[in-house]
């Protein structure tokens, strides 16, 4: 039972190239989502995913691309990375049951992104 | 907007005891959580309040005010291991979450 894994685990871009970040959870959750933290700073939601072939933006969607074909699976793409995207990106997944039910996140182990 | 506030750091020494505050103002809120994060790692889950009141889970506890948008963490019998970055986490209807900015917690010996 491997978690939340997430590849690659490091990535130095330059700017105007695209790329895809993969994200996979073996929990059978219902729930994903992306997140991105700058240095010094809270988690700050990208898109999430409230189930397989759905997805929704959070706080700071713009520059990101999303895709939820199979429910282990969760993929942010940048389309032309920029230097303001320069961040640790963590994903997560959380079971969904209920609303009213503690709804932990699991977060897998990041990964570095540098656009030059 | 949707926002949460908490202090950017907390110092204590071992064995002390240590309360973390966050307020919050989002919409569709129905709890809040913590999380833990050591330096380069991944954010991991402590505690969650879905109702006001207090929620203890061995040496750390939680408690919420839905009447004062107000939620602490408190940690008892301080270890070193215990310094790390501490988030707390609206949860919105939605599925929506929003993080506090975090507070790092440097335990003394």
């Amino acid at each position: 039972n491997a978690g939340v894994t997430q590849t690659p685990k490091f990535r130095v871009l330059k700017t105007g190239q695209s790329m895809t970040l993969l994200c996979a959870q073996d929990m059978n959750h219902e729930y994903m989502y992306w997140y991105r933290q700058d240095p010094g700073m809270g988690l700050r939601l990208i898109h999430y995913s409230v189930g397989e072939g759905t997805t929704a933006k959070g706080e700071v969607p713009d520059g990101y691309n999303v895709s939820r074909l199979k429910k282990q699976n969760f993929l942010l793409g940048l389309e032309s990375a920029a230097p303001s995207q320069t961040s640790v990106y963590f994903c997560a997944s959380s079971s969904g049951t209920s609303a009213y039910l503690q709804e932990t996140q699991y977060f897998g182990p990041g990964t570095r992104l540098l656009v030059l | 907007g949707q926002s949460l506030e908490q202090p950017s750091e907390v110092t204590a020494v071992e064995g002390a005891i240590v309360q973390i505050n966050c307020t919050y103002q989002t919409s569709g809120f129905y709890g809040l959580s913590w999380y833990q994060q050591h330096d380069g790692g991944a954010p991991t889950f402590l505690s969650y309040n879905g109702l006001d009141g207090l929620e203890e889970t061995g040496r750390f506890s939680s408690f919420l005010s839905r009447s004062d948008s107000y939620g602490y963490l408190l940690l008892q019998e301080l270890q070193m291991k215990d310094s790390a970055s501490y988030f707390c986490a609206a949860h919105n209807y939605g599925q929506n979450f929003v993080f506090g900015p975090g507070t790092r917690l440097s335990v003394l010996p």
